[in-house]
């Protein structure tokens, strides 16, 4: 069974760095594609980040790029997400999801439990 | 960048009810378009990828439609445990940009 769990939420200043973690099991982070999503509280969601299966495409959220980055440890079966230059409108729940690509399609299909960031001075 | 956006935002219904949620994007996606349903409190799950492919274990009175820009999610004969935000998300390029949602209520 897939699971993921999110950790390394906290409370940060602007400006400040962090990085989450997604731990995962029942799969290798290296098999499939992984994501970032995340949930402004109230709002809706927004994709930060992808990182493929193999780890040669990575892309990036707009409001994201030159700021976070994506990566993954095969050893570990881990997955990350550094967050620097932090700003107010990145306080959100942030969740890690595996990319699954089939049936000419592309989606993210499972989801940890989310980690909860907040931006504030 | 492509947008997505849904209508309605909200809708009400009842038990039984058909309802049918719509989609569009502002440039051609082909059928890279999935459907996810979130509760209060928990993570999203997908419903429908691919435009019209039922994930498993989700019941059969979910199913989607659409291809190019236009798509729509349908659940014929609502169940209380329906009541739920519903988001679409394209998957076409390198992006995969959500709708805005489109909350489900009673």
């Amino acid at each position: 069974e897939v699971q993921l769990l999110e950790s390394g939420g906290d409370s940060v200043q602007p400006g400040g760095s962090l990085r989450l973690s997604c731990a995962a099991s029942g799969f290798s982070v290296s098999d499939l594609g992984m994501a970032w999503v995340r949930q402004a509280p109230g709002k809706g969601l927004e994709w930060v980040a992808v990182i493929s299966a193999g780890g040669a495409s990575i892309y990036y959220g707009d409001p994201v790029k030159g700021r976070f980055t994506i990566s993954r440890d095969k050893s570990k079966n881990m997955l990350w997400l550094q967050m620097n230059s932090l700003r107010a409108e990145d306080a959100a729940i942030y969740y890690c999801a595996t990319l699954l690509i089939s049936a000419g399609g592309r989606w993210f299909d499972s989801w940890g439990q989310g980690t909860l960031v907040t931006v504030s001075s | 960048d492509i947008q997505m956006t849904q209508s309605p935002s909200s809708l009400s219904a009842s038990v039984g009810d058909r309802v049918t949620i719509s989609c569009r994007a502002s440039q051609y996606i082909s059928r890279y378009l999935n459907w996810y349903q979130q509760k209060p409190g928990k993570a999203p799950k997908v419903l429908i990828y691919a435009a019209s492919n039922l994930q498993g274990g989700v019941p059969s009175r979910f199913s989607g439609g659409g291809s190019g820009t236009d798509f729509t999610l349908t659940i014929s004969g609502l169940q209380p445990e329906d009541f739920a935000t519903y988001y679409c998300q394209e998957s076409y390029d390198t992006s995969y940009t959500f709708g805005q949602g489109t909350k489900l209520e009673i």
